[in-house]
């Protein structure tokens, strides 16, 4: 069955720490990936994309992830975060052969202390 | 604005009422989606259209749900008898339908059934 997994229900770190949110997927074939983010009372927003090519990503507003074939695995990474960061980010992949609906995972909440 | 516009963004309603939603993707994009999403969860699928035809839809599509693109513009998702499990966010999303394309999504409809 095509699934993905967060792992993280609920980070809370504070400004300049590191971040890192786990993204597992099970899908048959050659998949795209992405990242969405959702700040508070807005809609969902792409953060990064990987198609094909180099498996190191990156986004806007400094975020970047790594596409890990052999683990199925597209882990989200900030090397300093900002209040601003705080939001739901959520994992999702689709087929790369069409434009096939996306499977999400069931989100991250970051919450961002000063 | 030229993003994906969903109207209304809130609904309210009793239980066993019907309630349409419309959503109007972003100009030239072919391919619209809808999407539902209920608290502490990401996104699940509904039913996709390329243009007017309607190419998929998920289990969780009950015989009380149907959706419309009768132009292959905008597009509408009707809810028969609406209950109290029905209350969720209902995103859309559209797309350009070519292979690698990026799905934009619209604010969301907001329903509540009492």
């Amino acid at each position: 069955a095509q699934s993905v997994s967060q792992h993280n229900h609920h980070v809370i770190l504070s400004e300049a720490a590191s971040l890192e949110l786990g993204c597992n997927y099970s899908y048959g074939g050659t998949v795209n990936l992405f990242w969405y983010v959702q700040y508070p009372g807005q809609h969902l927003q792409l953060l990064l994309k990987y198609f094909s090519g180099d498996p190191l990503v990156k986004g806007i507003k400094g975020f970047e992830a790594e596409f890990i074939k052999s683990k199925f695995s597209f882990n989200l990474r900030k090397p300093s975060v900002q209040w601003s960061d705080t939001a739901e980010y959520f994992c999702a992949v689709n087929s790369a052969s069409g434009n096939t609906p996306l499977v999400f995972g069931k989100g991250t909440r970051l919450s961002v202390i000063a | 604005d030229t993003g994906v516009s969903q109207n209304p963004r809130h609904k309210i309603t009793k239980r066993g009422q019907n309630v349409t939603f419309r959503c109007d993707p972003i100009s030239e994009h072919n391919r619209l989606y809808w999407y539902r999403q209920t608290l502490g969860q990401g996104p699940e699928f509904l039913t996709y259209f390329q243009n007017e035809a309607q190419l998929e839809k998920s289990r969780l599509l009950s015989d009380r749900f149907s959706a419309e693109r009768p132009k292959g513009s905008f597009s509408t998702l009707e809810i028969q008898r609406t209950e109290q499990g029905d209350s969720a966010m209902y995103l859309c999303a559209s797309s350009l339908g070519q292979e690698g394309n990026i799905q934009y999504f619209g604010a969301g409809t907001r329903l509540s059934v009492l």
